[in-house]
């Protein structure tokens, strides 16, 4: 069982939508989780860490739900600069990121 | 805003030629790492590396690659003897502590090994 699963879409979706991201890991131990987005041959950028708490930034909000080992992305009002790859990824503390294979957004006008 | 740099962008090596990769973390960060990225597949982690030493690093991270922070500012990735299987992107990220800390990450140098 991979560590990070994340549905690899393509999400197509009409700019102001509303869309979801789902992710699941598998190793109970994670402690810190994160989204990150990644454009066409790009470094990936750091879009918000995950709380048990859920936060929000704008746009977007993101649950974590550690019963389930869950993590989600909510993305509201979608701009076609949102269109790119975006990245679930844990760490179990001292060690480094495990990635997700990534879910790919194309926001279309 | 700081950022981590890396040089160079693009790198074509021949077979069993050897490749430096260089990197500049952000300055008041302590803990460093290579990824690397095969075209079409995940971000995979190969070394970390903290008070000039390898802290942890993955079954990619064989013999033929080393790890260097050869003065104050640079990292530096080494591969000894390249492969056609070693072509990817190479990612450098910088953090200021390890766990919950975020990990920056530098533009990346694409690798093709010919």
């Amino acid at each position: 069982r991979k560590e990070v699963e994340q549905d690899p879409g393509p999400f197509n979706v009409p700019e102001g939508a509303t869309v979801a991201f789902n992710c699941t890991y598998s190793n109970s131990a994670s402690q810190s989780f994160f989204w990150y987005r990644q454009d066409c041959r790009k470094e990936p950028k750091l879009l918000m860490s995950v709380y048990s708490s859920g936060n929000e930034d704008g746009r977007f909000t993101a649950q974590l739900n550690r019963a389930s080992q869950y993590i989600s992305l909510l993305i509201r009002d979608s701009k076609l600069s949102d269109s790119a790859t975006y990245l679930c990824v844990v760490n179990r503390g001292n060690t480094p990121l495990v990635f997700g294979k990534g879910t790919r957004l194309s926001v279309i006008a | 805003e700081p950022e981590v740099t890396q040089t160079p962008s693009h790198q074509v090596t021949q077979m069993g030629q050897e490749v430096i990769l260089r990197c500049v973390p952000i300055s008041n960060h302590l803990y460093f790492y290579w990824y690397r990225q095969i075209l079409g597949q995940k971000v995979e982690f190969l070394v970390s590396f903290y008070n000039n030493e390898i802290s942890e690093k993955s079954e990619i991270f064989d013999d033929q690659f080393s790890v260097e922070r050869p003065d104050g500012s640079n990292f530096t990735l080494k591969i000894r003897s390249t492969k056609l299987e070693d072509s990817a992107m190479y990612f450098c990220a910088s953090s200021e502590g390890v766990g919950g800390y975020e990990q920056y990450f530098g533009p990346g140098t694409r690798l093709t090994v010919t």
